[in-house]
Formats: structure tokens, C-alpha cells, sequence
């Protein structure tokens, strides 16, 4: 059973960092692009990043609100995804899920989602 | 970037009712649409790919239609289990992916 953890959520000041951690299990971490998407409360979801692959040179791509702020990285011997948020923004505060894609003919959808983990960002 | 609607933002329906939900996007995306449910304080379920595929384990009154830029999912005789939200999302601009803005399915 695919299971993904999140943690390193809490309550940061506007400007601040915050390092999320994804913890895989149940299927083959390293062969697997992972993405975090996000959700702000009482709203839709929102695309933030992926990480390709080591065959693929752990290739990174952001969404426009957080490019140059957030950066995906991966540890494939700990089976864990992580998400370093800098520059932080009231607008940041949302549940943050770690996501696994399903791929098809060359793109993807999200097959498996984490239980998600709480970025408020506030003075 | 491409833009997904759905309409409409709430419905209000019983149980036993037949129930869609519509997606437009703003360019055509082929058949790559994704639908998901999400129930409160959790996170989002997978139930439809590739705009009429039936996730594993889906219940068969879920069912999706559409091609291009206009998508729909349709609940046959809906259940009490199924009020939540249910967004769509595109990966046709993959690793790109945007979605709805979500419908609420509400107790009439």
C-alpha cells in the first residue's frame, strides 16, 4: 500500500522558512517523480512543484507564486521528499500534500496523496 | 497557462438524485482530465482519469465524459457517502497541472 507522511508544518512569521518532509512507502521511491501541491483554507487546490528522478537529473519545475522562493529536493536512500519554503508570505498559509503521479503516455495525473501537513504563515 | 471552470460552484441534491458536474477549459486538453473527490479535513481522492476511466475501487455510479474542452461527472443515484467536493484538474500541460475551483455537493 502506497502510503506518503508529510511533516514540518507550523506557525512561521512572514519572511521566514519552513522545510516540509515527505516519507514514502509502498512502491519504488526512486523511481517515482513526486510533486506538492497546495490548498488554502476554504479554497481550491494549487500546483507547487515536482522533482523528476536521479535518471532524470532530479529535474525540478515551480509554480509561478512560488518559483525562486520554494525549492523541491529528494534523499532517494530515505525514501523522503522534502519542500524548503523561503521568503515566506501570508498567502503561503495552506495545507501542503505531497503527491504521487500516475503516468500515461508521456504526462500524469495524481494517483496517491498524503494526509497533508499545515503552513501558517503569520506575525 | 490553462484555465479549468466548473459549474456549478454548489449543488444541492438528494439522496437517489442523478447528479453532473461540468469542467471547461480554456483550451483544449485532449482527454486529459482527472477527477477527484474530498471530504473534510482530508486529503483528495482520486476517482476518474483520463476524462472516463474508473479509478480501482471507484464505485461504478461515478462515471466521466468529454473530450476537448468540456468534461462532465456524473453521479447516477447519488449515496450519502458522496457529499464532499469534487475538483477537476488538467495534465495536459504536464508537469503543469491546474485545477477547478471545486463543487460542493450539498444535502437538499
Amino acid at each position: 500500500e502506497v502510503q506518503l507522511v508529510e511533516s514540518g508544518g507550523g506557525l512561521v512569521q512572514p519572511g521566514g522558512s519552513l522545510k516540509l518532509s515527505c516519507a514514502a512507502s509502498g512502491f519504488t521511491f526512486s523511481g517515482s517523480a513526486m510533486h506538492w501541491v497546495r490548498q488554502a483554507s476554504g479554497r481550491g487546490l494549487e500546483w507547487v512543484g515536482r522533482i523528476r528522478t536521479k535518471a532524470n537529473n532530479y529535474a525540478t519545475v515551480y509554480g509561478a507564486s512560488v518559483k525562486g522562493r520554494f525549492t523541491i529536493s529528494r534523499d532517494d536512500s530515505k525514501n523522503t521528499a522534502y519542500l524548503q519554503m523561503n521568503s515566506l508570505k501570508t498567502e503561503d498559509t495552506a495545507v501542503y500534500y505531497c503527491t504521487r503521479p500516475e503516468c500515461t503516455g508521456g504526462v500524469c495525473y495524481i494517483q496517491h496523496w498524503g494526509q497533508g501537513t499545515l503552513v501558517t504563515v503569520s506575525s | 497557462d490553462i484555465q479549468m471552470t466548473q459549474s456549478p460552484s454548489t449543488l444541492s441534491a438528494s439522496v437517489g438524485d442523478r447528479v453532473t458536474i461540468t469542467c471547461r477549459a480554456s483550451q483544449s486538453i485532449s482527454s486529459r482530465l482527472a477527477w477527484y473527490q474530498q471530504k473534510p479535513g482530508k486529503a483528495p481522492k482520486l476517482l476518474i482519469y483520463e476524462a472516463s476511466s474508473l479509478e480501482s475501487g471507484v464505485p461504478s455510479r461515478f462515471s466521466g465524459s468529454g473530450s476537448g474542452t468540456e468534461f462532465t461527472l456524473t453521479i447516477s443515484s447519488l449515496q450519502p457517502d458522496d457529499f464532499a467536493t469534487y475538483y477537476c484538474q488538467q495534465y495536459n500541460s504536464y508537469p503543469t497541472w491546474t485545477f477547478g475551483q471545486g463543487t460542493k455537493v450539498e444535502i437538499k
